[in-house]
């Protein structure tokens, strides 16, 4: 039982780049989310999904699109990488309970 | 939609001093009130939780207190100990699906 992880652990990208963070889950949680790390801003909600199939977006989605085409997966994905995306990057999952387990992280450099 | 400011950005203390982080919400909907420590280099992870229908939960030297009316929260931390020295996030959950976090507080335990 890995938990929830995430591919790759560190990228570096130029800007207008594209690239897919992917997050994996084994706990056949229903509920999935991406959120980004900045210093000083605490964790933002980027996209999250309820369900296989669904979307939805968050405080700061601009820039990023979802996909959640198998329940077990959540991918990010960003079209033209701009500098203003270097974060660190968390994945979480939920079931059907309130406790969201958080990947260990990717961490992105847009130049 | 929800908005949780936190308090203060950075704490230090005394070994065996106690620690308190304080949150407020602005969504008078939102039921569960979530806290996370984060070690440097670390996914989040969840320490203490609390629903709207308690007041008051403890766990060993953790405690969370709620007050609706105020619609804030706090974390209570006693006998600090060096290995409590973490970013401490607080989160607010938005519809019973996702978590809006607060900027976190920095906690520096001095022996």
């Amino acid at each position: 039982n890995a938990g929830v992880t995430q591919t790759p652990k560190f990228r570096v990208l130029k800007t207008g780049q594209s690239m897919t963070l992917l997050c994996a889950q084994d706990m056949n949680h229903e509920y999935m989310y991406w959120y980004r790390q900045d210093p000083g801003m605490g964790l933002r909600l980027i996209h999250y999904s309820v369900g296989e199939g669904t979307t939805a977006k968050g405080e700061v989605p601009d820039g990023y699109n979802v996909s959640r085409l198998k329940k077990q997966n959540f991918l990010l994905g960003l079209e033209s990488a701009a500098p203003s995306q270097t974060s660190v990057y968390f994945c979480a999952s939920k079931g059907q309970g309130e406790t969201q387990y958080f990947g260990p992280g990717t961490r992105l450099l847009v130049l | 939609g929800e908005n949780v400011e936190q308090h203060p950005s950075t704490l230090s203390v005394q070994e065996g001093d106690s620690a308190v982080i304080k949150c407020t919400y602005s969504d008078s909907a939102s039921n569960y009130f979530p806290w996370y420590k984060q070690e440097l280099g670390k996914r989040p992870q969840l320490i203490i939780d609390i629903r709207s229908n308690v007041g008051e939960k403890k766990d060993q030297r953790i405690a969370v207190t709620l007050n609706k009316t105020a619609k804030h929260f706090s974390l209570h931390i006693t006998e600090t100990q060096p290995e409590d020295s973490a970013v401490y996030f607080c989160a607010a959950s938005l519809r019973s699906t996702a978590l809006i976090f607060g900027k976190g507080t920095t906690l520096s335990v001095s022996s």
